[in-house]
């Protein structure tokens, strides 16, 4: 199994919205990661897990809370999200040994818009 | 923080044609990373070049890392209408878990 999924695929919500996007891989991959993605631009790291603990959070809003519950799944909660939010967010996952981290697969990501 | 230059940043092509892009970086990365993205959907690994110097191919693809490990580039030979789409490479630091994407190049084939 080489593939990782995100649910759902697409998410529309107010402002006023708690949502979250999940994702999943059985890759046996200990690292996973969450992108925000705008139009015809390359994917913005937003957070690094790895061995289900963050590692990485790139100065993201708190409105933005991420999860790991298990090395197979990732979640991002949402709350109090703004118009400027909407785009693609894309997860991620990859192999780690220790400080060394290897390609990362893409899941198909979910579009998330906000009225 | 780091950067790479991608380009070009579109190309327009007939149907058969062969492509060529490439990237360069100002810093020196352990791993390249080339990926196709179609509209809506994410980006999927289509080569990964671990070694300076490494050619890679995968089908009509054909990819190269570079010696001085700062710049790779990406070949597609004889070119069909499903190669459409944006095209990114990245970048993996020899340590830790950042990717350094270009910008990605936008390709359009004429049937």
């Amino acid at each position: 199994d080489t593939e990782v999924t995100q649910t759902p695929k697409h998410l529309v919500m107010g402002m006023t919205n708690k949502k979250s996007l999940k994702c999943e891989q059985h890759m046996g991959h200990r690292a996973m990661y969450w992108y925000k993605q705008k139009a015809k631009k390359p994917p913005e790291l937003m957070f690094v897990y790895s061995y289900e603990k963050l590692s990485i959070n790139e100065s993201v809003p708190s409105r933005f809370s991420p999860e790991c519950p298990n090395s197979s799944l990732l979640n991002l909660h949402l709350h109090a999200l703004q118009p400027e939010d909407s785009a693609l967010y894309l997860c991620a996952s990859s192999q780690v040994n220790l400080v060394s981290y290897n390609e990362q697969f893409f899941g198909p990501g979910t579009r998330l818009t906000v009225l | 923080g780091q950067q790479l230059n991608q380009s070009p940043q579109s190309m327009f092509i007939q149907e058969g044609e062969d492509v060529s892009m490439n990237c360069t970086s100002s810093s020196i990365f352990n791993t390249w990373l080339w990926y196709k993205q179609d509209p809506g959907e994410g980006p999927v690994l289509l080569i990964a070049l671990y070694k300076a110097g490494e050619l890679t191919s995968n089908g009509r693809l054909t990819a190269q890392f570079g010696i001085t490990r700062k710049d790779s580039f990406l070949n597609i030979s004889a070119s069909i209408p499903s190669d459409v789409g944006i095209y990114f490479c990245a970048g993996l630091e020899t340590s830790g878990s950042r990717l350094t994407f270009g910008e990605g190049t936008q390709l359009t084939v004429n049937p």
